[in-house]
């Protein structure tokens, strides 16, 4: 079975802090996603990845940038935490354009204070 | 840009009954569509897809849905709901100008069973 790991299922963070949210995924996907979820909102794409350092703005990339050194490995960074970036972050993965299959990780809870 | 539209935030329904969850698509090319389900403090996971063939897709669960191009629709039913299907269902897209490889969410829909 495809298994989609993100590093933490909760995390508390301070105003201005620099966040690191990790994601593993172990079946060799081509693409990965980075999403936050909130309600009402639905899911909103913040950054995607189709490549090793390849990666392609989302919906809401302001505030976050992601980095993809290997293909497992798909990060999202908070620059400096705010508020605002308080929410539910999912992680993503899919094998290439022609397998679409979305396999997610568990989420992470990020309350930023 | 390529949006998906969920009608109904949340839908009740009573065990037994036809479950009915609606998804319209903005797009002149059709996309691939999902439906995903995702059951408290949990990912999301796959119910079902289209992406070419059959218009009448059948997923997991009992679930099924019927891709309509005219109507630029996605709808997911399910003859007799049960107690255990109360969860968010979220239709997506994979639009074919990013070579289907950006998915692409509407805001859900919580569904609710009585019994």
């Amino acid at each position: 079975d495809v298994k989609v790991t993100q590093s933490s299922r909760y995390l508390v963070k301070r105003t201005g802090e620099k966040v690191f949210l990790e994601c593993v995924q172990d079946m060799d996907h081509e693409n990965m996603f980075w999403y936050r979820q909130d309600p009402g909102l639905g899911l909103r794409l913040i950054y995607f990845s189709y490549d090793v350092k390849m990666k392609e703005k989302g919906d809401i990339p302001e505030g976050y940038s992601v980095s993809r050194e290997k293909k497992e490995r798909f990060s999202l960074i908070l620059e400096s935490a705010s508020t605002n970036q308080t929410s539910m972050y999912l992680c993503a993965s899919t094998f290439d354009s022609l397998n679409t299959e979305a396999f997610f990780g568990q989420g992470t809870r990020l309350t930023v204070v | 840009a390529q949006s998906v539209t969920q009608l109904g935030s949340h839908v009740s329904v009573s065990e037994g009954a036809l479950v009915l969850l609606r998804c319209n698509y903005s797009s002149s090319v059709p996309p691939y569509l999902f439906w995903y389900v995702q059951y408290p403090n949990q990912g999301l996971q796959l119910l079902l897809k289209y992406t070419t063939g059959a218009t009448l897709v059948k997923g997991i669960n009992g679930f099924e849905a019927e891709f309509k191009k005219s109507e630029t629709s996605f709808h997911l039913t399910k003859p007799s709901a049960h107690m255990s299907d109360a969860a968010e269902y979220f239709c997506a897209v994979s639009p074919m100008n990013t070579g289907f490889q950006k998915l692409v969410f509407g805001t859900g829909t919580r569904l609710l069973v009585s019994p």
